[in-house]
């Protein structure tokens, strides 16, 4: 199947600081990818959409300017946090879906990234 | 707004005993339906999917699950469960002409050997 990678697996940061997880699709192209958060013990929690060459979809309750999305190529989301808290600790996982005809729609998911906030 | 609902939060098993999990989903269109699985340390994959067709879908590993339009309803089965499919299980449902894939709170399945 389709390889979805996450970059970084583990981060720890401080609180205040602004952190960058990038989501690469490695053999084919993703003209959308989603953002998910999971919650200990708890489903994924749809963060946001995002669109190659457009702003990102945010799900409700969701806030824009905390978790940046920048989709700036068909291989490559980028989900930034900014301005860090230890509530933002998480674990962040992107997906793609492989346009292929073979594939028909299947989601693909990146190993995830564990952010923790000190 | 679609839902997932599955109603076993962890289930814990003996090997060679039949598993079914609960799945119900709440949208009254046309809907794509997933089981995925989560191996301890692993990523998400997909077990099955259902898109249109036989409503009884034939996944990995012995895996399989029945879409039951009346009930909404999308319950994962294994005739004979194995220690090595301790795992977690998320359903999920996708709706109309969303492009998002909307997750179940998952089931944690310990398999005792």
């Amino acid at each position: 199947g389709a390889v979805v990678s996450q970059h970084p697996s583990r981060v720890i940061c401080k609180s205040g600081t602004s952190v960058k997880i990038e989501c690469r699709s490695l053999d084919f192209q993703a003209t959308t990818m989603f953002w998910y958060r999971q919650f200990p013990k708890q489903s994924l929690m749809l963060m946001a959409t995002s669109n190659e060459g457009s702003k990102a979809t945010y799900e409700q309750g969701v806030e824009k300017d905390k978790f940046l999305i920048n989709h700036a190529s068909l291989t490559l989301s980028t989900l930034t946090v900014t301005s860090a808290h230890p509530e933002d600790s998480s674990f962040y996982i992107c997906s793609a879906r492989d346009p292929g005809i073979q594939s028909k729609g299947e989601l693909f998911f990146g190993e995830g990234s564990r952010l923790t906030v000190l | 707004a679609q839902s997932v609902s599955q109603h076993n939060h962890h289930v814990i098993l003996s090997e060679a005993a039949s598993l079914e999990l609960g799945c119900n989903y709440s949208y009254g269109g046309t809907v794509n339906l997933f089981w995925y699985v989560q191996y301890p340390g692993q990523h998400l994959q997909l077990l099955l999917k259902y898109f249109s067709g036989d409503p009884l879908v034939k996944g990995i590993k012995g895996f399989e699950a029945e879409f039951i339009k009346s009930k909404f309803s999308f319950n994962l089965r294994k005739p004979s469960v194995q220690w090595s499919d301790t795992a977690e299980y998320f359903c999920a449902v996708n709706a109309g002409r969303d492009d998002k894939i909307i997750f179940g709170k998952g089931t944690r399945l310990h398999i005792l050997p």
